[in-house]
């Protein structure tokens, strides 16, 4: 298995919502990460979790939560959002944190705030 | 921060053309990744490049790892209708975060 799963590929939410992201890998890789792609732009970092613990945090703001319940899987729990925040957010993981090796992003979840 | 300006912002060819894109930096990098990412799709990787003067070919693509590793280029030869896309150049240098260039979209014209 040389992907990287993410579901739902779509959502709508209202503000008022509450509403999770997942992404899974199952390629034994130990860091994974959050973008935001606004269109036409290059994605934008978000988190990263390295060996299961939140590592980078990009000053997102706390309607965006993070959750690594275990090495192959990551959520992104959406509270309160706001119509800006609509974009395409991709998941990827890489074989070590941060290293050298390419990173696998999965197919995103296009994010539409109502 | 890190910035890799990517050029041409975009690009109009005729089928069968060859492709040239590149990627420069005022910063080294020991790391060069190009993607390309298809309309409400993730990033898919084409080539990576590990070492400076290093040059990958993947079927049509080929890349290089420019010699004072704060460059790189992308070809792609003899373009056919699925080439359309965008383009990004990506770099790593250490334990820094992964820095995307600002993207190149190829489009075929009829």
């Amino acid at each position: 298995d040389t992907e990287v799963t993410q579901t739902p590929k779509h959502l709508v939410m209202g503000m008022t919502n509450k509403k999770s992201l997942k992404c899974e890998q199952h390629m034994g890789h130990r860091a994974m990460y959050w973008y935001k792609q606004k269109a036409k732009k290059p994605p934008e970092l978000m988190f990263v979790y390295s060996y299961e613990k939140l590592s980078i945090n990009e000053s997102v703001p706390s309607r965006f939560s993070p959750e690594c319940p275990n090495s192959s899987l990551l959520n992104l729990h959406l509270h309160a959002l706001q119509p800006e925040d609509s974009a395409l957010y991709l998941c990827a993981s890489s074989q070590e944190p941060l290293g050298q090796g390419g990173y696998t992003f999965g197919s995103g979840t296009r994010l539409t705030v109502v | 921060g890190q910035q890799l300006n990517q050029s041409p912002q975009s690009m109009f060819i005729q089928e069968g053309e060859d492709v040239s894109m590149n990627c420069t930096s005022s910063s080294i990098f020991n790391t060069w990744l190009w993607y390309k990412q298809d309309p409400g799709e993730g990033p898919v990787l084409l080539i990576a490049l590990y070492k400076a003067g290093e040059l990958t070919s993947n079927g049509r693509l080929t890349a290089q790892f420019g010699i004072t590793r704060k460059d790189s280029f992308l070809n792609i030869s003899a373009s056919i209708p699925s080439d359309v896309g965008i383009y990004f150049c990506a770099a790593l240098f250490g334990n820094e975060k992964l820095t995307f260039g600002t993207g190149t979209r190829l489009t075929i014209i009829p």
